[in-house]
């Protein structure tokens, strides 16, 4: 069973716009909430973090919006620029060493 | 630097054999984990370790083995039986707070 379900799995995004990648998660105990970029050939770094006892976390050109209630969250790309073309995970994190990803979504910003 | 060495960055094996991927950490961190990565199927759980000498299958274990003499070592051994080997590993550790750190991953592919 998917933990974390992640769409869309491909997204394209002219230059400047802004890129939505969304994530739901069952299991109200998840305690953080992490999103990776991963450059082909690399392995994932995280790119922002939130907690569920906060609604938005920006920054610079990244946001991560949390709706507790839905048990949904959304990373938000402003200005979207051609060196954000990567994959990106989200994650949920229980007691802070079990991690569960969603399947990935490959952005591509077209310049 | 800080950070997870993995190594070979690209392994070639033919069937049959066995082969370890290595995975050294210097951040010292108590857990680490090992991911298989295959396209469109985001990152896969394969072996975890809490503390030394003690470690616990993930998702996808069969095929795979591990050890954990050292804090800071955790290779993964991809035996004969896993029958699909070819795909890109991850290795990952936490000081626990719900972030990962990844290494930059091997490749292996099966001839």
């Amino acid at each position: 069973q998917q933990q974390v379900k992640q769409s869309p799995q491909s997204l394209i995004v002219q230059k400047g716009g802004i890129s939505i990648i969304n994530c739901a998660y069952e299991n109200t105990a998840f305690d953080y909430f992490p999103w990776y970029q991963q450059f082909p050939g690399k392995g994932p770094a995280l790119l922002i973090a939130i907690r569920p006892d906060v609604s938005e976390k920006k920054e610079g050109r990244f946001t991560i919006s949390f709706n507790k209630s839905a048990k949904q969250f959304s990373l938000h790309i402003m200005d979207s620029q051609p060196g954000d073309s990567a994959t990106y995970f989200c994650a949920a994190s229980l007691t802070g060493n079990q991690f569960y990803f969603g399947t990935g979504t490959s952005l591509t910003v077209i310049p | 630097d800080g950070g997870i060495t993995q190594s070979p960055k690209y392994l070639f094996r033919k069937e049959g054999q066995n082969v370890t991927l290595s995975c050294e950490q210097n951040l010292n961190h108590d857990a680490m984990y090992w991911y298989r990565q295959d396209p469109g199927q985001g990152l896969r759980l394969i072996y975890y370790s809490q503390i030394v000498n003690d470690f616990q299958k993930g998702d996808i274990a069969e095929g795979y083995s591990v050890s954990r003499e050292k804090k800071e070592s955790f290779p993964l051994t991809v035996t004969s039986a896993q029958k699909n080997p070819t795909a890109f590993y991850l290795c990952a550790s936490t000081l626990g707070g719900g972030v990962l750190t990844f290494g930059a991953g091997s490749r292996l592919t099966v001839l």
